[in-house]
């Protein structure tokens, strides 16, 4: 089946333009997270959803950043405002297929964000 | 807090063995492995849960020590297909949440 997909792949944007990062979870997983993957590191959490609900969003670095998942399905990260430091990968994961219990993730291919 | 993975990097030859660490400052409630190529994302390989069990497939296996808050992920007779970053991932104090803190990463190279 489909696995995880998100859009753009890469997106090149002017300091202070807003972006939108949208993800496609694979169908039927009820969870939703959000990461922030510098080179050579691990993924930083940011926020993640259950159904349309977000659950947590801790990791979120200020108020620029927010995300969203309106109908319990696609997901869009949006960053305002965006400045050079904001500059990475980011990539969205899902898991947990409704009616189970199980939270292994499968995690997209990422949107590289360059903020010039 | 993220937890201290060790070593950061191993060069093996192919059909040595290896055992990546995890290490948390806080309890647990389980631990999850990824591995993750170069250009591509990470892929899940296990979850352990409270309880010390160990789990494993093919020739990866880890296990879990609660009560010192430690993963190890041990490869046995490494295969070219192994090399790539490890990271453990832990998540929670009483159950499962999903949201996931990663370590840095081990960096393992396998040699013919």
């Amino acid at each position: 089946g489909a696995g995880v997909s998100q859009s753009p792949r890469y997106k090149v944007t002017k300091r202070g333009q807003d972006v939108a990062l949208r993800c496609d979870p694979i169908s039927g997983h009820v969870s939703l997270y959000w990461y922030r993957q510098a080179l050579g590191q691990g993924p930083e959490f940011l926020t993640y959803f259950n159904y349309e609900a977000q659950q947590d969003k801790s990791g979120l670095p200020n108020d620029r950043f927010s995300a969203e998942r309106p109908e319990g399905s696609i997901s869009t990260l949006t960053i305002q405002r965006t400045e050079q430091r904001d500059s990475a990968m980011y990539r969205c994961a899902s898991s947990t297929p409704s009616g189970t219990n199980t939270y292994e993730q499968y995690f997209g291919p990422g949107t590289r964000l360059t903020v010039t | 807090q993220q937890p201290v993975q060790s070593p950061q990097a191993v060069i093996l030859r192919e059909g040595e063995d290896a055992v990546i660490n995890c290490s948390s400052s806080k309890a647990l409630y389980s631990v999850h492995w990824y591995r993750q190529k170069h250009g591509e994302a990470p892929v899940f390989l296990m979850i352990l849960l409270k309880g010390g069990e160990q789990k494993g497939h093919d020739k990866i296996s880890a296990s879990f020590n609660e009560k010192k808050q430690q993963s190890s992920l041990y490869l046995t007779a490494s295969q070219l297909s192994y090399s790539g970053t490890y990271f453990c991932g832990t998540d929670g104090l009483s159950s499962n949440t999903g949201k996931l803190i990663f370590g840095q990463g081990t960096t393992l190279q396998v040699k013919p």
